[in-house]
């Protein structure tokens, strides 16, 4: 079954732009939701992580927003360049397994 | 800087075939993982090991086994390779805390015919 749910599937933004990649959750047990960032050709990588004890966390251009009483978190993409170009996947976990959402195909044109 | 290599960029395997993956990682990670990417399906955890000789099933472990017999190494075994298991196989190893960073391989690209 789906634990998380990630949308859009893809998304094309103007270079300069602001992307956003939006995820939902149903298990309240999750205690951690970490975005991947993955280029082709390449494993994913860690890009940033929440916790649920805040609503927010920025790290230069991305930013993690948290809603709990919704249960989704997003990922923000501010000024938007084209080697942001990318999948994005973002997951969630209570103990050993992470849960990934189906990925978001990212495409950033100049 | 960690790395986490896995044995074949490329792999084509005929139906009925046993297939190995291997994963090797260089930072004595305790906990390895094997998962899938599939279009539109993410990445499914297939089995995750976090100890030597210790393994625990993921969410779709149906066809594959596993070994880990040294701490660095982390085998994905396809019994009898079906073209339904045609996929990219990425392997991540990470600290024990759940809280770490999982470090991915570059993945194997395995076709079954």
């Amino acid at each position: 079954q789906q634990q998380v749910k990630q949308s859009p599937q893809s998304l094309i933004v103007q270079k300069g732009g602001i992307s956003i990649i939006n995820c939902a959750y149903e298990n309240t047990a999750f205690d951690y939701f970490p975005w991947y960032q993955q280029f082709p050709g390449k494993g994913p990588a860690l890009l940033i992580a929440i916790r649920p004890d805040v609503s927010e966390k920025k790290e230069g251009r991305f930013t993690i927003s948290f809603n709990k009483s919704a249960k989704q978190f997003s990922l923000h993409i501010m000024d938007s360049q084209p080697g942001d170009s990318a999948t994005y996947f973002c997951a969630a976990s209570k103990t050993d397994k992470l849960i990934f959402g189906t990925g978001t195909r990212l495409q950033v044109f100049p | 800087d960690v790395k986490v290599t896995q044995s074949s960029r490329y792999l084509v395997k005929r139906t009925g075939e046993k297939v190995f993956l291997e994963c090797v990682q260089d930072m004595d990670h305790e906990n390895m993982f094997w998962y899938r990417q599939d279009p539109g399906l993410g990445l499914r955890l297939i089995y995750f090991s976090y100890d030597v000789k210790m393994k625990e099933k993921g969410d779709i472990p149906e066809g594959y086994s596993v070994s880990r017999e040294k701490k660095e190494r982390f085998s994905l075994i396809l019994e009898s390779a079906s073209t339904n298991q045609t996929s990219m196989y990425l392997c991540a190893s990470r600290p024990s805390s759940s809280y770490n960073e999982q470090f991915f391989g570059p993945g194997t690209r395995l076709t079954v015919l």
